[in-house]
C-alpha cells in the first residue's frame, strides 16, 4: 500500500508562488495522485489529478493559477499569484487495488 | 451539476450504531465507484472504505480501523450510498464525507459537504 508524505506547512507572500510536494513511497512512483483543497470550515474540494509523466487534469472551475507537475516519486502542486483565499490545507491522495490513502496535508499561509 | 448530500450524522453513545446516507445527483451514480472519507476534529483526511460499481463487481474494501464494524452499501435505484456504523467508539468522532472515486486521471472527483458524527457518553 502506498504512503504519501507532505510537509506540514508552507508560506509565501501575496502575489508570489508556492510549490507543494507530495512524495510517494518506494515502489509507487508511477501512481496517479489527486490534489484537494480544504479552506477553513469547508469541505474539501478536488483540484486536479497528476500522473507520473507530469501531465495533469484539473476539475472544472479550478483557476489557471493552479498547476501540477511530477518528478520521479514527487508530485507537485504550484499555486501562482497567491491570493488570500488560497490560504487552506492541501491534501494529496492516491489509491491501489483495494485501498485509498491521503497525505497528512500541507497548511498554506499567505503572508 | 454534481451534488453529493450526506445525512444521518448526530450524537451517539459508545457502542451505539448510526447509518449515514449520501444522496447523489448530476452524474451516472450506478457506474461510479464511491468512497467514504472521514476527518476527526482538527485532523487530516482518513479513508474509510470504497464500493465499486455493480458492473465492476460491487467489491467493498475497508480501512483497518473500521473493518468488521462499518458496512458500505449502495442503492442504485435511489442514487444513494450508505455507511452503516456499528460498535461506535469515541475515536470514530469525525465529519464523514462521501466522494466519488474515479481512477482515471481524466475524471474529476467530487465531495459532499459532510455530516458530523459525535461519539460520546
Amino acid at each position: 500500500q502506498p504512503v504519501l508524505t507532505q510537509s506540514s506547512s508552507a508560506s509565501a507572500s501575496l502575489g508570489s508562488s508556492v510549490k507543494l510536494t507530495c512524495t510517494l513511497s518506494s515502489g509507487h512512483n508511477k501512481h496517479i495522485i489527486a490534489w484537494h483543497q480544504q479552506q477553513p470550515g469547508k469541505a474539501p474540494r478536488f483540484l486536479m489529478k497528476v500522473e507520473g509523466s507530469g501531465s495533469y487534469n484539473k476539475g472544472s472551475g479550478v483557476l489557471d493559477r493552479f498547476s501540477g507537475s511530477s518528478s520521479g516519486a514527487d508530485r507537485y502542486l504550484t499555486i501562482s499569484n497567491l491570493q488570500s483565499e488560497d490560504e487552506a490545507d492541501y491534501y494529496c491522495e492516491t489509491w491501489d487495488d483495494n485501498s485509498w490513502v491521503f497525505g497528512g496535508g500541507t497548511k498554506v499561509t499567505v503572508l | 451539476e454534481v451534488q453529493l448530500v450526506e445525512s444521518g450524522g448526530g450524537l451517539v453513545k459508545p457502542g451505539g450504531s448510526l447509518r449515514l446516507s449520501c444522496a447523489a445527483s448530476g452524474f451516472a451514480f450506478s457506474g461510479a465507484w464511491m468512497n467514504w472519507v472521514r476527518q476527526a476534529p482538527g485532523k487530516g483526511l482518513d479513508w474509510v472504505g470504497r464500493i465499486k460499481s455493480k458492473t465492476d463487481g460491487g467489491t467493498i474494501d475497508y480501512a483497518a480501523p473500521v473493518k468488521g464494524r462499518f458496512s458500505i452499501s449502495r442503492d442504485d435505484s435511489k442514487n444513494t450510498l450508505y455507511l452503516q456504523m456499528n460498535s461506535l467508539q469515541t475515536e470514530d468522532t469525525a465529519v464523514y464525507y462521501c466522494t466519488t472515486a474515479h481512477l482515471s486521471v481524466y475524471d474529476t472527483d467530487y465531495w459532499g459537504q459532510g455530516t458530523l458524527v459525535s461519539v460520546s457518553s
